[in-house]
């Protein structure tokens, strides 16, 4: 079945770059979403790409998509405290007349230490 | 494991009806389900936090005689809408925090794609 899969754990230093992988199997997704919460809080939209694309940057985050691989990874630059938070990956499932529905990964429990 | 599912997953209702959608997590209890509504190409918003024997936490905006929450056991939650209207359409979907091992995870369902007609 449709499956997202994506490391439970990442630890960083302030300032470093932060990289959070994802692998999916859906293929025909045409959306894939990347959302983050903050401790307590509901899940917030960072970003998205679209399929067709390879990358998409949006200040310090950089998507990246091999559709051939099924990965997405999501990079945050010059990583702060504030990044803390559980980031989800999340597909569209590429049903016809599903569209908006979303594949959820676990989460990755980001941690950066001063 | 940790298996949350919806049901139903898709429905199509004529304005002024009520709808109920069912959350259950399958194989671990929870304390604690949230309900989020989804609009096409926006984000999740949180709508209520639901825990299990006491009233459903509304977030702001949200309104709680129109979308009645019930967590009556650990492993089931339901939002009604009630009295359904055109701009009720949404994808809903609902998440469970176990209530032993893994507590810091919401586990996700599937969704439910609400129309209203």
């Amino acid at each position: 079945g449709e499956d997202v899969e994506q490391s439970l754990f990442l630890s960083v230093r302030e300032g470093d770059s932060s990289v959070i992988n994802c692998t999916y199997t859906d293929s025909s997704s045409t959306y894939l979403y990347w959302y983050k919460q903050e401790p307590g809080a509901g899940l917030q939209l960072l970003t998205y790409i679209f399929s067709n694309m390879d990358m998409k940057q949006d200040q310090r985050l950089t998507v990246l998509l091999n559709k051939k691989d099924k990965h997405l990874s999501l990079r945050i630059a010059d990583t702060q405290t504030g990044d803390s938070a559980i980031y989800f990956c999340a597909p569209e499932r590429g049903r016809e007349g599903s569209q908006g529905n979303l594949i959820f990964g676990k989460g990755t429990k980001l941690s950066v230490k001063p | 494991g940790a298996v949350v599912s919806q049901h139903p997953s898709w429905v199509i209702c004529k304005s002024g009806t009520s709808v109920k959608i069912e959350c259950r997590s399958l194989d671990f209890q929870a304390t604690t389900m949230f309900w989020y509504r989804q609009f096409p190409k926006q984000s999740l918003m949180l709508m209520a936090t639901s825990n299990e024997g006491s009233k459903a936490t509304y977030e702001q905006g949200v309104e709680k005689d129109k979308f009645l929450i019930n967590h009556a056991s650990l492993t089931l939650s339901t939002l009604t809408v009630t009295s359904a209207h055109p701009e009720d359409s949404s994808f809903y979907i609902c998440s469970a925090v176990p209530l032993a091992g893994d507590t810091d995870t919401q586990y996700f369902g599937p969704g439910t794609r609400l129309t209203v007609l």
